[in-house]
């Protein structure tokens, strides 16, 4: 059973455009909720995070929306640019009872041509 | 900067062989995790540990057992490899657990003939 949903499965946006990638979740416990950024042949690496205290994030051209009530967020990437292209996972964890579980999405293949 | 290493980055072997995957982090990190990746699942937890000797069963341990011989070694055991377990597998540390930031190696591609 997938906890943490992603959608689409894959995305194609021109340069300079504004894509938008979705994520949902099961677990009302979560309340950590990280974005994994992943080029082709390289692991994740943390692109940027947000916790349940807030409806939004932003780190220059990424932001996470946060709908707790939904148990909905998404990831807008504004001035899409063709290094972008990658695969961002949505993750979630739940900070009560001590769990270090991060369960992960399953991913959404970015592609932005130029 | 953070590192993971992982050995080797490319194993095939056939149904039913041994396999060991190993996992070196220089981080001083406490907690470590394997996980695989496969096309629509994206990465699945096997298993994880909190320390040197310690380890948690993850969200899709059949077939997998792990050992965490030192504060930087992590190991997954695959005792008799079925083509299931044809995947890129993942290594990763992290100094806070899972509210923090998870330090990835460039994983380890397994092929189950």
């Amino acid at each position: 059973q997938q906890q943490v949903r992603q959608s689409p499965q894959s995305l194609t946006v021109w340069e300079g455009e504004t894509a938008i990638l979705n994520c949902s979740y099961e677990n009302s416990a979560f309340d950590y909720f990280p974005w994994y950024q992943q080029f082709p042949g390289e692991g994740p690496a943390l692109l940027i995070a947000i916790r349940s205290v807030s409806d939004k994030k932003e780190d220059g051209r990424f932001t996470i929306f946060f709908n707790k009530r939904e148990k909905k967020l998404s990831l807008h990437i504004t001035d899409s640019q063709p290094g972008d292209s990658a695969t961002y996972f949505c993750a979630a964890s739940a900070q009560e009872g001590g769990s270090a579980k991060l369960i992960f999405g399953e991913g959404t293949k970015l592609t932005v041509s130029s | 900067e953070a590192a993971v290493t992982q050995s080797p980055r490319n194993k095939v072997t056939v149904t039913g062989g041994n396999v060991t995957l190993s996992c070196r982090q220089t981080n001083s990190h406490n907690y470590m995790y394997w996980y695989r990746q496969d096309t629509g699942h994206g990465l699945r937890l096997i298993h994880y540990s909190y320390g040197a000797g310690n380890l948690q069963i993850g969200d899709v341990p059949d077939g997998y057992k792990a050992t965490r011989t030192t504060q930087e070694d992590f190991f997954l055991l695959l005792e008799l490899a079925s083509p299931s377990q044809t995947s890129l597998y993942f290594c990763a540390s992290s100094a806070q657990g899972s509210t923090g930031q998870l330090y990835f190696g460039e994983g380890s591609k397994l092929t189950v003939l």
